[in-house]
Order: structure tokens, then C-alpha cells, then sequence
């Protein structure tokens, strides 16, 4: 079956602008969860959506945010982008239980 | 707050011995720990969970152990091969299931050496 699709692979932004990224989920899984990932520091959770539904956010400011379609896709966005905000974007769908995530390639976000 | 901790240097280890990595963690009960191998440019991909209450998993080439005591898990990989090098992520979750988001540690990157 097929994997967790991400989109774009790759993308530039300015400082200021924002951003939304999109994740498609493996067929039949209604778990999304989405992470940041730098070399400082490493992978850090940013949300998880469950049937459309906010279930655990991580420490991350208001600029980020997402929501979930009925069709479990899920989308991320980032409001004001920040040069901090480079990073690759990592989302993640399961099941719902515990908790074998399966990862898309990520997005890899500049901001200039 | 809590942390998962790796050794951050890279670990070398020659073609065939068995490579050995650490996950400590702290101010955290983890309700499940698991391990996932990621390549450069790629995703994480899961290789294996261990509960709380298992003290063992195994996987073909790959044991995970869960020390509740030490606030530790070890992943051994046996019979080491040149493929096996990559980076390798300890994650830890609550009871809560995925809900909870998954706590990383920032990894060890694996060389094993023909």
C-alpha cells in the first residue's frame, strides 16, 4: 500500500510569509501527527490529529498550526515564518493505537 | 521537563560484531519506548516497540531491552553489515498512545565498518 505522502518535498520562503504543508496518510489510518526536525534540536512533536480532531499539542507558539480532513489528510501551516522556523517537517500516521508511526519523506522548509 | 538522551557521537563498529546503542531517560515513565533507523534525506522508519512491562523484543537481527530501573532501553543490532549504518532515534511515549506525541532523543549515528 502505499506510504505517507508529503508536499512539496522542498520549498524557499521569505521572513514574514507563511506557509502550508500537506500530508496524506497510509490508506485507512486516521492518526496524523507532525513533528520539526533540526540538527540542534533533533525531532520535536508538534501536534497530533485523530478523525479530524486536535488531540495533543507540543510546545511550539501559535504560528503554528494545523487540522485534518475527513479523509485523514492533514495540513500544516506557519504563519510569520521566522529564519528559525528552516527545518524539515515530518509527518506521521498510524492506526491510533500504539503507536508504529510511519513517516513521510518531510518537507524540507527554508526561510530567507 | 522530560528527556531522552542518546550518545550524540557517532559509533563505529566493525562488519559482523554485534553494535550496541543507548536511550536513557529522565523525569519521564515512558509507557513504551520504541526504536527507528533514519537514512539521510528520509524519513524515520520504525523498527521496533518494547512496553513498560516487556523486559525483551527481538526482531530478527535487532533486541531492544526496557529497564524500568535504570531508566534505560539498549537496541542491539547482531551481525552487523555495512547497510546497517544510519542514524538511529529512541522515542518514548506516555500511556496515552500516539496521542501523546512522541518524545525523541536526537539519535546516534551508526558506521559499521567493512
Amino acid at each position: 500500500k502505499a506510504g505517507v505522502t508529503q508536499t512539496p518535498r522542498y520549498l524557499i520562503k521569505t521572513r514574514g510569509q507563511q506557509v502550508t504543508l500537506s500530508c496524506s496518510p497510509i490508506s485507512g489510518h486516521r492518526s496524523v501527527s507532525w513533528y520539526q526536525q533540526t540538527p540542534g534540536q533533533g525531532l520535536q512533536f508538534l501536534f497530533e490529529y485523530f478523525s479530524e480532531t486536535q488531540r495533543n499539542k507540543g510546545n511550539f507558539p501559535g504560528r503554528f498550526s494545523g487540522r485534518q480532513f475527513s479523509n485523514s489528510r492533514s495540513e500544516m501551516n506557519v504563519s510569520t515564518l521566522e529564519l528559525g522556523d528552516s527545518a524539515l517537517y515530518l509527518c506521521a500516521s498510524s492506526s491510533g493505537g500504539p503507536l508504529e508511526a510511519f513517516f513521510g519523506q518531510g518537507t524540507r522548509l527554508t526561510v530567507v | 521537563s522530560q528527556k531522552i538522551e542518546q550518545n550524540s557521537e557517532a559509533l563505529n563498529i566493525q562488519e559482523g560484531k554485534t553494535a550496541t546503542l543507548t536511550c536513557n531517560y529522565t523525569n519521564y515513565s515512558p509507557a513504551y519506548l520504541q526504536w527507528y533507523r533514519q537514512d539521510p534525506g528520509r524519513g524515520p522508519v520504525f523498527l521496533l516497540l518494547i512496553r513498560e512491562n516487556e523486559k525483551e523484543k527481538r526482531k530478527e537481527r535487532l533486541k531492544v531491552t526496557f529497564d524500568t530501573t535504570l531508566k534505560q532501553s539498549l537496541f542491539h543490532i547482531t551481525a552487523s553489515q555495512p547497510a546497517d549504518s544510519a542514524t538511529y532515534l529512541c522515542a518514548a511515549t506516555g500511556s496515552g498512545g500516539g496521542a501523546d506525541g512522541l518524545t525523541f532523543g536526537k539519535g546516534t549515528h551508526l558506521i559499521i565498518q567493512p
